[in-house]
């Protein structure tokens, strides 16, 4: 059975510090997304990565991808208090096909 | 910016009862998926579709769900008799062929009493 996990699920972290997001998957795959939610809201896409090595950065926020150790990260740096949010990495079960499956997700509180 | 757009926002309905949920999804898009989530928890795959038909469906996706594209715009999930444990966020998603990126909807909450 495939199986997308985060850790950690929680994490509580002070301002202007940095911390790592990780997610392992148990099958082959070459394409993945992550995603942040905030509370009572819809999914907003953050990264995609389609390659191994992939890497890609969008503010404090930094995504890579090691598909030889099904792995990806999300790293934060010098966090502020609006990326409060829940994050979420989703595996496309093998490439070009029709399933995505969403890891457990990563509740982050950013504390003032 | 093109978006994907759910009906109703929120429905509540009695247990037994068939519910349709609707999505517009992004008018080039080609692929097109159902998700549920329960009380923020975890994401749960429902089903996909394309070229007109269900390319593939979740263990939880049984007799009681459908999917149907009635016209070239509409997307709909239709849950036949719902029971307690359909309560949740249904989440409607579109894509094209290229990066596989998700766009989502804002969803439709279920409630069933």
């Amino acid at each position: 059975e495939l199986k997308v996990e985060q850790n950690p699920l929680f994490l509580s972290m002070q301002e202007g510090k940095n911390y790592t997001i990780y997610c392992n998957y148990s099958t082959t795959s070459d394409r993945l997304y992550w995603y942040r939610q905030d509370p009572g809201k819809s999914l907003e896409s953050l990264f995609v990565l389609l390659s191994n090595g992939a890497v890609k950065q969008e503010g404090r926020l930094m995504a890579s991808l090691d598909t030889k150790a099904r792995l990806s990260t999300l790293h934060i740096t010098a966090a502020v208090h609006d990326l409060s949010a829940t994050y979420f990495c989703a595996v496309d079960v093998t490439s070009g096909t029709y399933k995505y499956i969403f890891g457990t997700g990563t509740r982050l509180k950013v504390l003032a | 910016e093109p978006e994907v757009t759910q009906t109703p926002s929120h429905q509540v309905t009695q247990m037994g009862q068939e519910v349709i949920l609707r999505c517009v999804p992004i008018s080039n898009h080609l692929y097109f998926y159902w998700y549920r989530q329960i009380l923020g928890q975890k994401v749960e795959f429902l089903v996909s579709f394309y070229n007109n038909e269900i390319s593939e469906k979740s263990e939880i996706f049984d007799d009681q769900f459908s999917v149907e594209r009635p016209d070239g715009s509409n997307f709909t999930l239709k849950i036949r008799s719902t029971k307690l444990e359909d309560s949740a966020m249904y989440f409607c998603a579109s894509r094209t062929r290229g990066t596989g990126e998700l766009f989502f909807g804002e969803g439709s909450r279920l409630t069933v009493l």
